[in-house]
């Protein structure tokens, strides 16, 4: 089955500062690739994906960037601000199966203002 | 849509009782999901089901965990009997697989304390 890798853990940066979470998947089948954001307490939101027929997406201050080749991924906040601390997952489907979405394990995002 | 639908929010039992967990997916969503959260192990898939039929419950810890959806609008979890260490937050997840709705969304989840 597929293996998600997610990197790192935990990830600290000044307000203002740019953040970036790495994933790197296992199955070539693999074809969608979303971004949840956990805020504390609440539920995981999804908050960008993209399609492996596409290599990069942005919306507003985040951005994720793709590479069918080397099978990783990456999260992009620009400017970020306190309110973008959470922890972020990133995940990965084959969307011909329909089967499940694997998780990454986690990276707890602190914005110190 | 008011979105995927969980209930209780939260749940105290004492250990050996039978707990059931709710959850109505998204109309139009074919795929249900059961994750478990806690700190140490993170977000953990339990089971999840494709047009109602169970695909894959390897993630089920034991026997004492079963799940069910009679029909496309309803699931339950249920663990019986509880255990402390059962305690964490359980989360359901719908997901469709037409072209404008492949990702998941999450339920408020339940916050299960068993004591």
């Amino acid at each position: 089955g597929e293996n998600v890798e997610q990197h790192p853990s935990t990830l600290s940066v000044q307000e203002g500062d740019s953040a970036v979470i790495k994933c790197t998947y296992s199955d070539s089948a693999s074809n969608y690739f979303p971004w949840y954001k956990q805020e504390l307490g609440k539920r995981p939101q999804l908050i960008i994906d993209i399609r492996s027929n596409v290599g990069e997406k942005k919306d507003q201050r985040i951005a994720v960037t793709l590479n069918k080749t080397a099978k990783h991924f990456s999260l992009h906040i620009t400017e970020t601000q306190p309110e973008d601390s959470a922890v972020y997952f990133c995940a990965a489907r084959d969307l011909n199966t329909g089967n499940q979405f694997y998780f990454g394990t986690g990276t707890s995002l602190t914005v110190i203002p | 849509d008011a979105g995927v639908i969980q209930s209780p929010r939260h749940e105290v039992t004492e250990m050996g009782q039978e707990v059931t967990l709710r959850c109505k997916p998204i109309s139009g969503h074919n795929s249900l999901f059961w994750y478990r959260q806690t700190m140490m192990r993170g977000l953990e898939l339990l089971i999840y089901f494709n047009n109602n039929v169970p695909i894959d419950d390897s993630g089920m810890p034991e026997d004492r965990f079963s799940a069910k959806m009679p029909n496309a609008s309803f699931s339950t979890l249920k663990i019986q009997p509880s255990e402390p260490r059962d305690s964490a937050v359980y989360f359901c997840a719908s997901s469709g697989l037409d072209r404008y709705r492949y990702g998941y969304t999450f339920g408020s989840g339940t916050r299960l304390t068993v004591v």
